[in-house]
C-alpha cells in the first residue's frame, strides 16, 4: 500500500531553516510527482511547489521562490523539502503529497508541525 | 498566479440537505480543477478531479461540474459524515498549483 511517512516535528528559531523528509513506499518512486503543501493553525492549504523524483526538476510557488529548494533521494525513496529564512508566518503543519497526473493528490504524508519561536 | 475564490467561506446546513460550494478563478483553467475534502486533524482527501469525475470509492452524492472559470461542488443530500472544509484546486499549469480558501461546512 502506498506510504509516505515524513519527519518529526520541529521547533525553530527565527532566521533559521528547516528541513523536512517524506519517504516514500508502496509504488514506484520515480512514477510520481510529489507536490509540497502546508497549512498553518486554522487556515487553509498552501502549495509550495513541485517536485519530480524521475530527474529532481523542481517548481516552486512564487511565493516561496529563493527561500524553498526541494530535493530527493532515489536510493532511498525519499523526497525533502527545505524552508529557509523562517518567520511565525511559516508555521504550519507541512504535508507531502504524491499526485496522480502530475496534479492530483491521491496520497498525502500525515504531515510535520513546524513551529517557528523564539 | 491563478486565484481561487471560493464561496460561501461558513456554511451551516442539516443532515439530508442539498448542497452547493462554488469555486471560481481568476482567469479561465479549462476542466482542470479538483475538490477535496479535509476533515479536523486529517489529511485532504480527493473528491472530484478534471471538474466533473468522481474518485473512486467517494459516494455519488457528491458531484461536480463547471468550466473555464466557474466551478460547483453539490452535495446531493447531507450526510453527518459530510460535515467538513472542502477546498477547490487548480492544476492548468501543474508546476503552479493553487488552493482555493476553503468552505466549512457545519451542522444547522
Amino acid at each position: 500500500q502506498v506510504q509516505l511517512v515524513q519527519s518529526g516535528a520541529e521547533v525553530k528559531e527565527p532566521g533559521a531553516s528547516v528541513k523536512v523528509s517524506c519517504k516514500a513506499s508502496g509504488y514506484t518512486f520515480t512514477s510520481f510527482y510529489m507536490h509540497w503543501v502546508r497549512q498553518a493553525p486554522g487556515h487553509g492549504l498552501e502549495w509550495l511547489g513541485i517536485n519530480n523524483p524521475n530527474g529532481g526538476g523542481t517548481s516552486y510557488a512564487q511565493k516561496f521562490q529563493g527561500r524553498v529548494t526541494m530535493t530527493r533521494d532515489t536510493s532511498t525513496s525519499t523526497v525533502y523539502m527545505e524552508l529557509s529564512s523562517l518567520t511565525s508566518d511559516d508555521t504550519a503543519v507541512y504535508y507531502c503529497a504524491r499526485a496522480r497526473a502530475a496534479s492530483l493528490l491521491d496520497f498525502w504524508g500525515q504531515g510535520t508541525l513546524v513551529t517557528v519561536s523564539s | 498566479a491563478i486565484q481561487l475564490t471560493q464561496s460561501p467561506s461558513s456554511l451551516s446546513a442539516s443532515v439530508g440537505d442539498r448542497v452547493t460550494i462554488t469555486c471560481r478563478a481568476s482567469q479561465g483553467i479549462s476542466s482542470a480543477l479538483a475538490w477535496y475534502q479535509q476533515k479536523p486533524g486529517k489529511t485532504p482527501n480527493l473528491l472530484i478531479y478534471h471538474a466533473s469525475n468522481l474518485e473512486s470509492g467517494v459516494p455519488s452524492r457528491f458531484s461536480g461540474s463547471g468550466s473555464g472559470t466557474d466551478f460547483t461542488l453539490t452535495i446531493s443530500s447531507l450526510q453527518p459524515e459530510d460535515f467538513a472544509t472542502y477546498y477547490c484546486q487548480q492544476f492548468n499549469s501543474y508546476v503552479q498549483v493553487t488552493f482555493g480558501q476553503g468552505t466549512r461546512l457545519e451542522m444547522k
